[in-house]
Order: structure tokens, then C-alpha cells, then sequence
């Protein structure tokens, strides 16, 4: 079956511009993470959505990030007035229900590049 | 607090060699303990996971990891390395809400 997909793949963007990345988890799990990562460093956990609510935001950086997932399913990654600190890998990954001990499958990923 | 640490940065072996990767964790409970490898353009994908019993816990790809609650460890293994292992390999503890504390990862080089 499908995976997770996040588009787009790649986004350049210029300093202060808005971005949005968008995370679509596999069908029916009903939990949803996001999670960036530097260049050689490990995902570091951003949000954690627990249908369409976002259970744990306690990752998100700064009020420049925020995110939805309005229907429980395809999530939004919003980024505003975008840093060139806000350069990196930003990581989807969906869970069935989001117990402790679930695998998280993680989707390919959106490399943002802000110049 | 949560966190994980793997020491090697970079690891090389000659393919066909024996691998261990290391893995030290920092939980308060009984941890929940993954290994995801990543390779260049795609998603981590997940070689196996601990959360009770049998302490040598074996994954896809030919990959095993022993659970050392002593030690707080939770290393990978493989007993004889294919060129295409050559990825980065991440640890994982598992917290709250299953959100996942991530090592800075172990990038692995195979020598023909």
C-alpha cells in the first residue's frame, strides 16, 4: 500500500517568504508527527497530532511554526518569515494509533533551503 | 529527560566484516527502543524495535540488537556487512505520545 508521501520534495525560498509543507500519512493512522533534521544530526521532534489535534507541540521552535491537520488526516507545515536557520530536512512520519511502542513510518521528507 | 547517543560518527568496514554500531540511552522507564537506517533520497526505514522480554531482538536485512539495561545500551549488529548496508543508522527511544528521541546517527562506509 501507499507510504507517506510530503511534497514538495524540495523548497527553495527566500528569507522572510511563508512556506508550506504539506504530509500525507498512510490511510487510517490516526497519529501524525513532524520532525526536522539538520545536516548531520538526527530528527528532532517538532508536533505530535492525535487526529486533528495537535496532542504535543512542545518541539515547534518559535510562534514562526505552525501546524494543522484539519480533516485527520493531511497535514500542514507552516513556516512564516522563514530564517535561513529554518534550513533542513523536515520529516512526516504516521503511526496506526500512536501508543507507546507503535513504529512511526516516516515519509521521504521536504529538504527546505532558505536563501 | 529522554536522549540517545551514539558515539561513532563515521564507522568503515570491509563488506563481508562483522558490524556493531553502538547506542546509549537515557530513559526513566522501561524504554521503548528502535533502529531506523536512512539512506541518501529516501525515508528512514525501520530495521527492528525492543519493548519487553527476549533481550536479543532480531530486524530485517539480517540485523539484530541486544538490550543491555545495565548499560543502557542497545547496539546493532550484523555478522557479515553487504555493500549495500552503506547508509546512516539511527537509534531511537521512544517517549511520550511514542515521540521519538533521535541519536545524531552513525553513517556507514563499505569497503569492497
Amino acid at each position: 500500500g501507499a507510504g507517506v508521501s510530503q511534497t514538495p520534495s524540495n523548497k527553495v525560498t527566500e528569507k522572510g517568504k511563508y512556506v508550506e509543507l504539506r504530509c500525507d500519512p498512510i490511510s487510517g493512522h490516526t497519529a501524525l508527527y513532524w520532525y526536522r533534521q539538520s545536516l548531520g544530526q538526527g530528527p528532532e521532534f517538532l508536533i505530535y497530532f492525535q487526529g486533528t489535534g495537535a496532542a504535543d507541540d512542545s518541539g515547534l521552535p518559535n510562534d514562526r511554526f505552525f501546524a494543522v491537520r484539519p480533516e485527520g488526516s493531511v497535514s500542514t507545515l507552516k513556516i512564516q518569515r522563514t530564517e535561513r536557520g529554518d534550513s533542513a530536512m523536515y520529516l512526516c512520519a504516521s503511526s496506526l494509533l500512536g501508543q507507546e511502542g507503535d513504529e512511526q513510518y516516516f515519509g521521504p521528507g521536504t529538504r527546505l533551503t532558505v536563501t | 529527560a529522554q536522549s540517545v547517543t551514539q558515539p561513532d560518527i563515521h564507522i568503515t568496514v570491509s563488506e563481508g566484516a562483522s558490524l556493531e554500531l553502538r547506542c546509549n540511552y537515557s530513559y526513566g522507564a522501561t524504554p521503548y527502543l528502535f533502529w531506523y537506517v536512512q539512506s541518501p533520497g529516501q525515508g528512514l526505514q525501520l530495521l527492528l524495535k525492543y519493548f519487553s522480554g527476549d533481550t536479543l531482538v532480531q530486524g530485517i536485512k539480517g540485523f539484530e540488537a541486544e538490550f543491555k539495561r545495565s548499560q543502557s545500551s542497545f547496539n546493532l549488529r550484523k555478522p557479515s556487512v553487504h555493500w549495500s548496508d552503506a547508509a546512516e543508522y539511527f537509534c531511537a527511544v521512544g517517549g511520550n505520545f511514542n515521540k521519538f528521541y533521535f541519536g545524531s546517527g552513525t553513517k556507514l562506509n563499505v569497503k569492497p
